[in-house]
């Protein structure tokens, strides 16, 4: 199972802004960089934050991630149909010694 | 650009083993690490390990510890995961992810596993 908690959906208006919650631990969020992905069924997840904040090039800044103690957000302005997909965050966990993912959340675009 | 062609889908009987390639091209090989992450039906992802850069130092997962193997063949740029004694629960696509941050993967290849 999942060692990060993610909401299961989100959903908002084209135009809208949605944000998306990761909360960890002391042994994940709490001391190492968060990334976020978004995947659409069927294909690879795609790197849209990493190192808690910084965008790969190519992604719009419409996207946006932060962090404070043990847990991350990231935030979608101006949604889009397009942005319809599920959303991933992930961290290193000392304690497991392995990566972590969240949980999932679906962001619907009404 | 940097791109990551995985092995055709896989169906193996429970007990067997599977061997899942990754070619990578497009960037230089041995400068970065390769992970393995896999995604069963409608869930979530899941860290199984990493072969490091500079030499074939390799981490597990505790959960797939003494069941998975990550190798790499240099000169052919190619990624390995081989997962053996596999399971019903086993069924998944399995990713190859340069890292780090993990902001390139391979197209997945499914692995069924089915009586």
């Amino acid at each position: 199972q999942s060692v990060l908690t993610q909401p299961p959906s989100v959903s908002a208006a084209p135009g809208q802004k949605v944000t998306i919650s990761c909360s960890g631990s002391n042994s994940n969020i709490g001391i190492h960089y968060v990334s976020w992905y978004q995947q659409v069924p069927g294909t690879a997840p795609k790197l849209l934050i990493y190192d808690d904040n910084k965008r790969p090039s190519g992604i719009p800044d419409r996207f946006s991630g932060s962090k404070s103690g043990t847990s991350a957000t990231l935030g979608i302005t101006g949604l889009q149909t397009g942005d319809e997909a599920d959303y991933y965050c992930g961290a290193w966990d000392s304690s497991l010694s392995a990566e972590v993912f969240g949980t999932g959340t679906k962001v619907t675009v009404l | 650009q940097v791109q990551l062609v995985q092995s055709g889908a896989e169906v193996k009987k429970p007990g067997a083993s599977v061997k899942v390639s990754c070619k990578a091209s497009g960037y230089t090989f041995t400068k970065y690490a390769m992970d393995w992450v896999r995604q069963a039906p409608g869930q979530s992802l899941e860290w199984m390990g990493r072969i490091h850069s500079d030499n074939d130092n390799t981490e597990y997962s505790q959960k797939f510890q003494g069941r998975v193997t990550i190798t790499k063949d240099t000169s052919a740029s190619t990624g390995y995961m081989e997962l053996s004694g596999l399971r019903f629960e086993d069924t998944a696509v399995y990713f190859c992810v340069r890292t780090s941050p993990l902001e390139h993967w391979g197209q997945g290849t499914l692995v069924n596993v089915s009586s």
